[in-house]
């Protein structure tokens, strides 16, 4: 059975830092490529940042390039999120996200975690 | 504020066709990527309805139906059953953005 287990969330000032993690179990890790997803509280989805399996490339939203960092270890199937700089608007549910699909361009998320609450104090 | 728009609410009987509409661009639908949907229950997890424009996944029934064309696709729902009653977002890939996007949401209502 296929889970994603999010943790590292919680309330920080805005301008400091988390860093989020996604155990994942029941696929090979190391072949899926990877993704962090977003909800802001009543808000719609938006997807924040991948990776692929190999870790060689990754790719953000703009409204995180720069200030986020994704990464992932493969030998502890983990995915992780370096948040820097944060701000009252990345407050959100944050939830990691297996992706499946062909061609990177056609990628879909087939499992999510149950996501991890992030909250920024202004 | 998203590249794709769907529109805020929709609504119907039990046992109605309801249809939710997700349009985008030439840079995202246009250019001929997929489209996929999800469906998001209250207070839950989103959970991935239809991918590759018209494909379910195992255990979502055909009551639920995709389809694109153009720069727009639709999600259609037949026979609205009360626990039909959630979010759904579409969702694509934007090569101006150079990532994945999600559409703004719609709210489905089962009168």
């Amino acid at each position: 059975e296929v889970q994603v287990l999010e943790s590292g969330g919680g309330l920080v000032q805005s301008g400091g830092s988390l860093r989020l993690s996604c155990v994942a179990s029941g696929f090979t890790f190391s072949s899926n490529f990877m993704s962090w997803v977003r909800q802001a509280p009543g808000k719609g989805l938006e997807w924040v940042s991948g990776i692929i399996g190999s870790g060689a490339d990754t790719y953000y939203a703009d409204s995180v390039k720069g200030r986020f960092t994704i990464s992932r270890d493969n030998s502890k199937n983990t995915l992780y999120l370096q948040m820097n700089n944060l701000r009252a608007e990345d407050t959100a549910l944050y939830y990691c996200a297996k992706a499946r699909g062909i061609r990177l361009v056609n990628y879909y998320f087939d499992y999510w975690g149950q996501g991890t609450l992030v909250s920024v104090s202004s | 504020q998203s590249v794709l728009t769907q529109p805020p609410s929709v609504s119907g009987a039990p046992g109605q066709r309801v249809t939710i509409s997700c349009t985008g661009s030439s840079s995202n639908i246009g250019t001929g990527y997929d489209i996929h949907w999800y469906q998001q229950l209250p207070r839950t997890v989103p959970k991935l309805l239809i991918y590759g424009n018209t494909n379910r996944p195992s255990g979502v029934p055909d009551r639920f139906s995709g389809s694109k064309s153009g720069t727009s696709a639709s999600l259609a729902i037949t026979g609205l059953q009360a626990e039909d009653e959630a979010d759904y977002y579409c969702q694509s890939y934007d090569s101006s953005l150079s990532g994945y996007v999600f559409g703004t949401g719609t709210k489905v209502t089962v009168l």
